[in-house]
């Protein structure tokens, strides 16, 4: 089956930790999105890749980190600098044109003890 | 810039009520449109899409048509279910070089049975 897969779904770290989000896509798919999402707020974009090797910063960008070395695989990387780290986090996927929708994974809800 | 402003939730209905939620946007060139659902602990899952002015997206029995004249793109249905309960976000894609999707706020709707 072709999707788009985020793990791990649930991820507990201790504060002033670095943590990485893993997600893969198999739809061979040339842009990949990482959004984070607040309890009843709507989607803000951290970062976006079009092409391997390389990103753009999203609108909050500050205290994340990406890397795009393979098409399959867009890790995302949430570091000590970020202030309030604790979010539910999704990944997309989605051709590079503007009439294709974006395919989300189920998303990794990090919590920061 | 882009940007998409939801009606603001949340909404309670009744079992077979009629369900509007309004969504406006502002964009620079002419956009494609997208609704997408997101359902408890989960991603968003394209509901429907439409890619130019006077197109109707439909899907489950959710309608939206795109109006070029009032920048919307109303998420309507007739009769809704208790299984429609979930948050509703309406989206555009920029046809520029970076193809960003932009999200509104969401829309919380719950369905009473």
């Amino acid at each position: 089956d072709g999707g788009i897969t985020q793990s791990p779904k649930y991820l507990f770290r201790k504060e002033g930790q670095n943590v990485t989000l893993s997600c893969e896509q198999n739809l061979n798919h040339d842009a990949m999105y990482w959004y984070r999402q607040d309890p009843g707020q709507g989607l803000r974009l951290i970062y976006y890749s079009q092409i391997v090797n390389d990103f753009q910063k999203g609108d909050i960008a500050e205290g994340y980190s990406v890397s795009r070395e393979k098409k399959e695989s867009f890790p995302l990387t949430v570091t000590s600098a970020q202030k309030n780290p604790t979010a539910f986090y999704l990944c997309a996927s989605s051709m590079d044109t503007a009439n294709t929708e974006a395919f989300f994974g189920q998303g990794t809800r990090l919590t920061v003890v | 810039g882009n940007s998409v402003t939801q009606m603001e939730g949340p909404v309670t209905l009744s079992e077979e009520a009629f369900l509007t939620i309004n969504c406006t946007y502002t964009a620079t060139g002419y956009p494609s449109l997208f609704w997408y659902v997101q359902y408890p602990g989960e991603g968003l899952q394209l509901l429907l899409k439409a890619t130019k002015a006077d197109d109707k997206g439909s899907n489950k029995g959710f309608e939206a048509t795109y109006r070029k004249e009032t920048t919307s793109f109303h998420l309507e249905k007739g009769s809704v279910q208790v299984s429609d309960s979930a948050v509703y976000f309406c989206a555009l894609r920029e046809r520029s070089n970076d193809y960003k999707l932009s999200f509104g706020a969401g829309t919380t709707v719950t369905v009473r049975a």
